[in-house]
């Protein structure tokens, strides 16, 4: 089945060290999108990749950055994660946005915990 | 971007039908109406959606207000399963979700 993977489904990661969470999709969409989600809240837009453009949100902290380096790939980059960075993080694909009727289609997310 | 406003949280019996509520006082014209729900340590799935008519899937129905600024997600047979947070999410010409408080539902056996 055609879905959105991501990996790993838990990280374990030291306040200040580095991390790479990962999103793959066999969807072929060109629109992906990483969420943060903190426990009891809705998940909050940090940024999208529409084809090659990336997209941030105004209010994304710069210690989280993105690539992706082609149509099925995408990561997500915490430089220096700090406690209040422990959340679940939610990948997302779509069409080409120009068709509003058309939804998303989330993987299952990441745990990050920060020690 | 438009915003959506839905109760914390409802509870239901099992085998009961639940009438979810949304509103959204600012929708646009082009604006569909998605919902979406969560269940626990799970990412958001796709329920319905739907632009102005009333909608019906194997999931749920969508009943949208005729002035659109509110709509009811109805789900006719609760289950335990379908403990989860709905959201409410108003789709635009752009290609952004944004997120609402959502409604927490429990399903009471």
């Amino acid at each position: 089945d055609a879905m959105v993977i991501q990996n790993p489904r838990y990280q374990v990661t030291q306040f200040g060290k580095p991390v790479t969470l990962s999103c793959s999709q066999t969807l072929n969409h060109n629109v992906m999108y990483w969420y943060q989600q903190k426990s009891s809240q809705a998940p909050k837009l940090l940024f999208h990749y529409y084809d090659k453009d990336f997209n941030n949100e105004a209010d994304t902290p710069d210690n989280f950055q993105s690539r992706r380096p082609n149509t099925s790939f995408c990561f997500l980059d915490i430089r220096s994660p700090g406690l209040g960075d422990a959340a679940m993080y939610l990948c997302a694909t779509s069409r080409a946005g120009t068709d509003p009727a058309y939804g998303y289609t989330f993987g299952s997310g990441t745990r990050l915990t920060v020690v | 971007d438009a915003k959506t406003t839905q109760p914390n949280s409802m509870e239901s019996n099992e085998e009961e039908p639940v009438h979810l509520p949304c509103n959204h006082s600012t929708i646009s014209g082009t604006d569909y109406i998605h919902w979406y729900r969560q269940l626990p340590s799970q990412g958001p799935e796709y329920v319905i959606h739907g632009l102005t008519s009333n909608v019906n899937n194997r999931m749920a129905s969508l009943a949208i207000a005729e002035d659109r600024k509110s709509s009811t997600l109805i789900l006719h047979r609760a289950t335990l399963r379908d403990a989860a947070v709905y959201y409410c999410i108003l789709r635009p010409g752009t290609y952004k979700y944004i997120f609402g408080t959502g409604t927490r539902l429990k399903v009471l056996a």
